[in-house]
């Protein structure tokens, strides 16, 4: 079964400096690899996806993720975060496996920018 | 494109007492999912449905728990006999099936509290 870790419960962070979200997975197949994000008393939304090609995927707010199939791993970072970045980020892992449609979520990181 | 929406967004209930939550998906897609988020945890999978097919369930759950989605439109979770460890947010998902890139949407969630 496949599962993901996201090692920092929480990351706080100064207004405009640069940040990085940890996330690894496990899984004995291929897998595709998601960033949501969940803004104060929002539903989860989509930020970016890792399905094949590149490597190196980006949101339109400045994010990106890099997926590393030797670390099994897929860091978000953004170079320079704003107030309006405050949410918690889950990272998620869904197996490439017919009929397997499942996302599996890690246990998300509270991203906190500090003015 | 209206999103996922879902109702009632709160519910207290009894202990012992049925509640039943609803799921309306984005127009159009034939996928739709439940997960369950407790607590400084990421959300789990419960069920999925292709069309009004359930095609998957977790152990998560238990023979309390029954979804359906009988015309292959909007879904219904019911909880019966609530214990207070069903307390959760309930959340609803659905996709448009494009092989293996269709993305999940997700509604606002439904928070249940059993007291």
């Amino acid at each position: 079964a496949q599962s993901v870790t996201q090692l920092d419960s929480q990351v706080p962070v100064f207004e405009e400096a640069p940040v990085e979200l940890r996330c690894n997975y496990s899984s004995s197949v291929s897998v595709y690899l998601f960033w949501y994000v969940q803004y104060p008393n929002q539903g989860l939304q989509l930020l970016l996806k890792y399905l094949s090609g590149s490597t190196l995927v980006e949101s339109i707010n400045g994010f990106e993720a890099e997926f590393n199939k030797s670390q099994t791993s897929f860091h978000l970072r953004k170079p320079s975060v704003h107030i309006s970045d405050t949410a918690e980020y889950f990272c998620a892992v869904r197996v490439d496996d017919f009929g397997n449609e499942k996302l599996t979520f890690g246990t998300g990181t509270r991203l906190t920018i500090i003015p | 494109d209206t999103g996922v929406s879902q109702n009632p967004r709160h519910k207290i209930t009894k202990r012992g007492q049925n509640v039943t939550f609803r799921c309306d998906p984005i127009s159009e897609h034939n996928r739709l999912y439940w997960y369950r988020q407790t607590l400084g945890q990421g959300p789990e999978f419960l069920t999925y449905f292709q069309n009004e097919a359930q095609l998957e369930k977790s152990r998560l759950l238990s023979d309390r728990f029954s979804a359906e989605r009988p015309k292959g439109s909007f879904s219904t979770l019911e909880i019966q006999r609530t214990e207070q460890g069903d307390s959760a947010m309930y959340l609803c998902a659905s996709s448009l099936s494009r092989g293996h890139s269709d993305t999940q949407y997700f509604g606002p969630g439904t928070r249940l509290t059993v007291l």
